[in-house]
């Protein structure tokens, strides 16, 4: 099994501009999750989806983040537009045993300048 | 939200050593987890803890759940470089249906 793939592994980007991160769960997984870490506030839950459904999207920062779930395999996490302050590593995860054991992906660092 | 809280942040020990980390809350959970993450990596699942009490032992760490299922302890015998990483715990909050993790324990093996 190749595990949860993200790309790209790092984005560097201006302020302003959008920027798509881009999940694959490992086949067969229901939940997909979305996080965020920074040295400050540790690893954070943006959204996760059940069968390709949004459940919770409260720890989502603000209208310029927005995720997709188009199918079972594949998931986006845009900012639009991007700002200094959303640098950090994103990391989705997908898990088949439910909510709580879940498996990440390498992470996407993302820095905004 | 149920919160976790790790200690220490930060530990730095000789090769050999023995270690005991915590992760600590005021709050019950069903199921409590411990994640190892090393630099330029996600996250990786080493243990659920489920029942108040229990013990699991993985090669030279020990993990122990409370018995009132607020905290739990990871403990490492005769800790090795390889072990240096991130460790993560992580409640099953049930009511927020969600996990919860704690900040994490860094921890340094010096050779």
């Amino acid at each position: 099994d190749a595990g949860v793939i993200q790309s790209p592994r790092h984005e560097v980007t201006e302020m302003g501009q959008e920027v798509t991160l881009r999940c694959k769960p490992i086949s067969g997984h229901d939940y997909l999750f979305w996080y965020r870490q920074t040295m400050m506030r540790g690893l954070e839950l943006l959204i996760y989806f059940n069968n390709n459904v949004p459940i919770d999207d409260s720890g989502m920062p603000e209208d310029r983040f927005s995720a997709k779930m188009p199918n079972a395999s594949f998931s986006t996490l845009k900012i639009q537009p991007s700002e200094p302050r959303d640098s950090a590593v994103y990391f989705c995860a997908s898990g088949g045993q439910g909510l709580y054991e879940q498996y990440f992906g390498p992470g996407t660092r993302l820095t905004v300048t | 939200t149920q919160l976790l809280e790790q200690s220490p942040q930060f530990l730095s020990i000789q090769e050999g050593e023995n270690l005991t980390v915590y992760c600590n809350s005021s709050s019950v959970f069903s199921s409590l987890q411990w994640y190892r993450q090393e630099p330029g990596e996600g996250p990786v699942l080493l243990v659920t803890v489920v029942t108040g009490g229990e013990v699991k032992k993985l090669k030279r760490l020990t993990f122990q759940f409370g018995d009132a299922r607020k905290d739990s302890s990871l403990h490492i015998t005769a800790a090795q470089t390889g072990d240096t990483g991130l460790y993560l715990c992580a409640g099953e909050d049930q009511g927020a249906q969600k996990l919860v993790f704690g900040q994490g324990t860094r921890l340094t093996i010096n050779p």
